[in-house]
């Protein structure tokens, strides 16, 4: 099946730098790439995605790069600010039309914006 | 628009016993997905329900399972419980089946202790 790695598993950055999170993912099938944030006693709230016809999506402060040769994607966030701390995961799909697989997470990366 | 509730949202069981954990989506949701989180695994899939049907399953023993109402409403229950299983569940939905259809509405989660 699947398999999604991310790194770095702590990232402690200054407010108002940028901050980048790297994901790889072993099936050249997967095809939808989400990032989601988890803030502490929440459930994870999705914040950009990809697909596979896309090289890069912006989003305001965020963006995220998809290099399918290589089967790596990125998130950035750029100008970070205090409200940005918290745990960041990537995922990856496979799922085509109907299919119904769900999505393979990495085991995500603790953001820490210091003041 | 309420989002995603699960109930309880904290309960302690001891090994052997069994637990039922509850899901209601989002409103005009059709797709109730279960995920198991931990320090060491991170998020798991265990299996999704759409139309009450489960269209996929992750590699979970059979001691999970789960069902879907007619209302959209989802149940998990893990039987026969072991200390491994003391984790946050998470329910997510969704409006279409698959995990590369879009985004996931996740709940706050289920804390279990199993002691």
């Amino acid at each position: 099946g699947e398999n999604v790695e991310q790194h770095p598993s702590t990232l402690s950055v200054q407010e108002g730098d940028s901050a980048v999170i790297k994901c790889t993912y072993s099936d050249s099938a997967s095809n939808y790439f989400p990032w989601y944030k988890q803030e502490l006693g929440k459930g994870p709230q999705l914040i950009i995605d990809i697909r596979s016809n896309v090289g890069e999506k912006k989003d305001q402060r965020i963006a995220v790069t998809l290099n399918k040769t290589a089967k790596h994607f990125s998130l950035h966030i750029t100008e970070t600010q205090p409200e940005d701390s918290a745990v960041y995961f990537c995922a990856a799909s496979i799922g085509s039309g109907g299919g119904a697989d769900g999505l393979t997470f990495g085991k995500g990366t603790h953001l820490i914006i210091q003041p | 628009k309420a989002g995603v509730t699960q109930t309880p949202r904290y309960l302690i069981k001891t090994r052997g016993q069994q637990v039922t954990l509850s899901c209601s989506p989002i409103s005009g949701h059709r797709s109730v997905s279960w995920y198991q989180q931990t320090p060491g695994q991170g998020l798991q899939f265990l299996f999704e329900y759409f139309s009450e049907t489960q269209r996929n399953k992750g590699n979970f023993p059979g001691r999970f399972s789960g069902r879907q109402f007619s209302n959209s409403r989802s149940e998990m229950n893990v039987s026969t419980l072991e200390l491994g299983d003391s984790a946050l569940y998470l329910c997510a939905s969704s409006l279409f089946s698959g995990g590369n259809t879009g985004e996931l509405f996740f709940g706050e989660g289920s804390r279990l202790t199993v002691l």
